[in-house]
């Protein structure tokens, strides 16, 4: 079965610091990729997501994510976050073709201001 | 376009109640899907719809746990006795299909509490 694995499950940085999200997931055909933010007692957004084309995806909010296909990886980056930054971060992966993503277990930020 | 709607926001039951959650997807959508976040496990996904027919319920914990959806509007979580581990929040999304770039979009989510 398709599985996504956030390893970090909870980070804490200090405001500026710059930010990195794991994200890997077990399926080997052509898949679809996205990162939700969820901000405390709100709804998930959607960050960014990828389905085709430059591997490199550019999000909102200065967020951006790197598809590496050799290594299974979609992970986030952030060179500078914010205070504002603090919530939980979902990786979500759903094969081409399925309309069913499978989501991470989330990471949750802490931004220290 | 409002969103995906829930109702009602927060639901605070004792152990035994029957409780409903309700979720109009968004307009157009044929997809809707229901989450549950716990701490514990995560975002689950419990049962989704296409066309307002139930495709796949196999993350329905148990036979507590019923869903429908009657028409493309509006679609019904039931829990049926509600007990204090179902406490959680519980997600309603929905997406269009077809070959677009489309991703599922939430709604705000039911917090409930089973005491």
């Amino acid at each position: 079965a398709q599985s996504v694995s956030q390893h970090n499950h909870h980070v804490i940085l200090s405001e500026a610091a710059s930010l990195e999200l794991g994200c890997n997931y077990s399926y080997g055909g052509t898949v679809n990729l996205f990162w939700y933010v969820q901000y405390p007692g709100q709804h998930l957004q959607l960050l960014l997501k990828y389905f085709s084309g430059d591997p490199l995806v550019k999000g909102i909010k200065g967020f951006e994510a790197e598809f590496i296909k050799s290594k299974f990886s979609f992970n986030l980056r952030k060179p500078s976050v914010q205070w504002s930054d603090t919530a939980e971060y979902f990786c979500a992966v759903k094969k081409g073709g399925s309309y069913i993503p499978t989501f991470g277990r989330g990471t949750s930020l802490i931004v220290h201001p | 376009d409002a969103g995906v709607i829930q109702s009602p926001r927060h639901e605070v039951t004792e152990m035994g109640q029957e409780v409903t959650l309700r979720c109009k997807p968004i307009s157009g959508h044929d997809y809707l899907f229901w989450y549950r976040q716990t701490m514990m496990r995560g975002l689950e996904l419990l049962i989704y719809f296409n066309n307002n027919v139930p495709i796949d319920d196999s993350g329905m914990p148990e036979d507590r746990f019923s869903a429908k959806m009657p028409n493309a509007s509006f679609s019904t979580l039931k829990i049926q006795p509600s007990e204090p581990r179902d406490s959680a929040v519980y997600f309603c999304a929905s997406r269009r299909s077809g070959t677009g770039n489309t991703e599922a979009f939430f709604g705000q989510g039911t917090r409930l509490t089973v005491v």
